[in-house]
């Protein structure tokens, strides 16, 4: 299947800092991108999606401006908490879907980024 | 609001049972359906995917689709204790998927 590689792991920062995720498909072409959010023993709750070359498109409730999204290129978005808070401590997840065929229609998610605010 | 409805669970089998997981969804127009499997503090991972009504099986795993209904599901036969996780059904909504909140399966040895 394919890849999707996401960086950091695991972050910790400080209160009022900014934080940089990224997410990378590795072997293939990702035109759409999706940032999702997931607290203790809750379901994935998706953020917003990032369209390669093109705005960002956030769910209802996610502030834009806290939460940017950049995606440059068709392997690379990025996602960066700005002013980060302790309630923005949770596990960030990045997916990516490849450009048509049957692959179009199934997730490949990265490994997940635990962000604690302290 | 489309949503996804999952039973949180636990379900709790012995080792060698089937495990039965169940989802509903609101969105009659969905057409494509997923079970991804998570392990705590990781990301899911696809185990099955399935688009036709019926049945679709994959070794141990057996996915269940009543789009009439609106209802999918999915069975674990010979369930081991490393089938112990969060399994989550997900729908596509337009290119995103939606997720349900998951059902954390135990299978005791």
């Amino acid at each position: 299947g394919a890849v999707v590689s996401q960086h950091p792991s695991w972050v910790i920062c400080k209160s009022g800092t900014s934080v940089k995720i990224e997410c990378r498909s590795l072997d293939f072409q990702a035109t759409t991108m999706f940032w999702y959010r997931q607290f203790p023993k809750q379901s994935l709750m998706l953020m917003a999606t990032s369209n390669e070359g093109s705005k960002a498109t956030y769910e209802q409730g996610v502030e834009k401006d806290k939460f940017l999204i950049n995606h440059a290129s068709l392997t690379l978005s990025t996602l960066t908490v700005t002013s980060a808070h302790p309630e923005d401590s949770s596990f960030y997840i990045c997916s990516a879907g490849r450009t048509g065929g049957f692959l179009n229609t199934e997730a490949f998610f990265g490994q997940g980024t635990r962000l604690t605010v302290v | 609001q489309k949503e996804v409805e999952q039973n949180s669970g636990p379900l709790s089998v012995p080792e060698g049972a089937i495990a039965s997981l169940n989802c509903t969804y609101s969105d009659r127009v969905s057409q494509s359906f997923f079970w991804y499997r998570q392990y705590s503090g990781k990301s899911p991972e696809l185990i099955m995917s399935i688009y036709s009504n019926g049945d679709k099986e994959d070794g141990r795993f057996t996915a269940q689709l009543n789009k009439a209904s609106q209802y999918v599901s999915l069975l674990i036969r010979d369930s081991q204790p490393s089938d112990s996780a969060t399994y989550l059904c997900a729908v596509r909504a337009g290119t995103a998927l939606i997720f349900g909140k998951g059902t954390t399966l135990s299978v005791s040895s």
